[in-house]
């Protein structure tokens, strides 16, 4: 089946220590997204590709990074984790454009920060 | 950034009763789409309605749209104990693809 995939699912760092998240997808969607989400808030948009584009939103601290190699992967680089960074990280692929596309979730990494 | 803004925050209905949840945005938008959250998953999108329908069905959903309000509906007949999630809505606005996640209601269906 077609899929967005996330590794790992769990994920424990250090305070401060360099961490990487992937994401990849068989849908060949043009579009790979990175959100945040926090217990009980909305899912907060990091930044996303548009094919080779990197879109990154404006309140996104310089701390978070993202690659995209393919079309098939996509990761997070969190440069220096701190404790306000512990939480969930969902990836999201959609078509792409002002069509009203959905987006497609994987099931996210748990992000905890000691 | 955050558009929509969901009430309530929480709800616990009975199995079998109705559970409905509100949302209402900011600007003007192209479509309105709804997702599902179970705890600790990612989310699963429900249904969409763009911005020129009303009211839309899919299986035991309804979804409304009030456009001169900015005020979107759903609505959840005949509810189940799998039923149990976080909701969110969703907008994407007029200019641009993105999509603006409200805070979500978290709906609790009892056995």
């Amino acid at each position: 089946d077609a899929m967005v995939i996330q590794n790992p699912r769990y994920q424990v760092t250090q305070f401060g220590k360099p961490v990487t998240l992937s994401c990849s997808q068989t849908l060949n969607h043009n579009v790979m997204y990175w959100y945040q989400q926090k217990s009980s808030q909305a899912p907060k948009l990091l930044f996303h590709y548009y094919d080779k584009d990197f879109n990154n939103e404006a309140d996104t601290p310089d701390n978070f990074q993202s690659r995209r190699p393919n079309t098939s992967f996509c990761f997070l680089d969190i440069r220096s984790p701190g404790l306000g960074d512990a939480a969930m990280y969902l990836c999201a692929t959609s078509v792409g454009g002002t069509g009203g596309y959905e987006q497609y979730f994987g099931p996210g990494t748990r992000l905890t920060v000691t | 950034s955050q558009q929509g803004e969901e009430d309530p925050q929480a709800l616990s209905i009975q199995e079998g009763e109705n559970a409905t949840m509100n949302c209402s945005y900011k600007t003007s938008i192209n479509n309105l789409q709804w997702y599902r959250q179970n705890s600790g998953r990612g989310l699963v999108h429900l249904i969409l309605i763009r911005s020129n329908e009303r009211e839309k069905h899919s299986g035991r959903l309804r979804v409304t749209l009030d456009t001169s309000k900015k005020s979107s509906s759903l609505l959840i007949t005949a509810s189940r104990a799998a039923d149990t999630a976080s909701y969110f809505c969703a907008t994407e606005s007029s200019n641009d693809y993105k999509l603006s996640f409200g805070a979500g209601t978290t709906v609790t269906v009892r056995a």
